[in-house]
């Protein structure tokens, strides 16, 4: 059983540019969360998708944007990168919320860096 | 605001015990996480406090107490694995998780 995959590992870009991360979840996991994880930094929360809809938003503006498919895969994009957005991009899945430990299963992130 | 404090750095010798102290003020709060992450990796879970009390799963254990806005990762017979980030975590409602900033271990011979 395949745990949550992310894709690409790394990923260099320059500033004003525009990247799209992917993410798949767990088998049997419905939402999807992205965080952003600066150097030193405990991640934080981007939005979270449930039934191809944005569930919740964190403090990201608006050239933070995502999508999620009927098969639950999510994609992350960022319009005109700044330097600033540097950081590991991780997508967590879970299962309907209240079944159990509300456990978030977390990819191996995408490590971005903007030149 | 969402607040949770943790230690920045923490370094501890291989056999002994380490307590990881995380206080937190948070709108809200259905359950606390504990997560490991070793430099470069993904976080891994721990354990999830929802109650008061003391959760003891193997050489870690995490203490919860609601009131005081504080909890507690301990960490038994320290091996050299051990040394990773320790993201202490909050959770207020639908899977969104409010993380501290994290406490770096190592953990020497």
């Amino acid at each position: 059983d395949a745990g949550v995959t992310q894709s690409p590992t790394h990923l260099i870009k320059t500033r004003g540019q525009q990247v799209t991360l992917r993410c798949s979840p767990k088998s049997g996991h419905d939402t999807v969360s992205w965080y952003q994880q600066a150097l030193g930094q405990g991640p934080q929360f981007i939005f979270q998708y449930y039934e191809e809809e944005e569930r919740q938003r964190g403090n990201f503006p608006d050239r933070f944007s995502g999508h999620q498919f009927p098969n639950y895969s999510s994609e992350l994009n960022v319009n005109a990168l700044l330097l600033g957005d540097s950081a590991l991009y991780l997508c967590a899945s879970s299962g309907y919320p209240g079944q159990g430990i509300p456990e978030q299963y977390f990819g191996p992130g995408t490590r971005l860096t903007v030149t | 605001g969402q607040n949770i404090d943790q230690p920045t750095e923490m370094t501890a010798t291989e056999g002994a015990i380490v307590q990881i102290n995380c206080t937190y003020q948070t709108s809200g709060f259905n359950g606390l996480f504990w997560y490991q992450q070793h430099a470069g990796e993904a976080p891994t879970f721990l354990s999830y406090n929802v109650l008061d009390g003391l959760e003891e799963k193997g050489r870690f254990s995490s203490f919860l107490s609601r009131s005081k806005g504080y909890s507690y990762l301990l960490l038994k017979e320290l091996q050299m694995k051990d040394s990773a980030s320790y993201l202490c975590a909050v959770t207020l409602n639908t899977d969104k998780l409010i993380f501290g900033t994290g406490t770096r271990l190592q953990v020497f011979p």
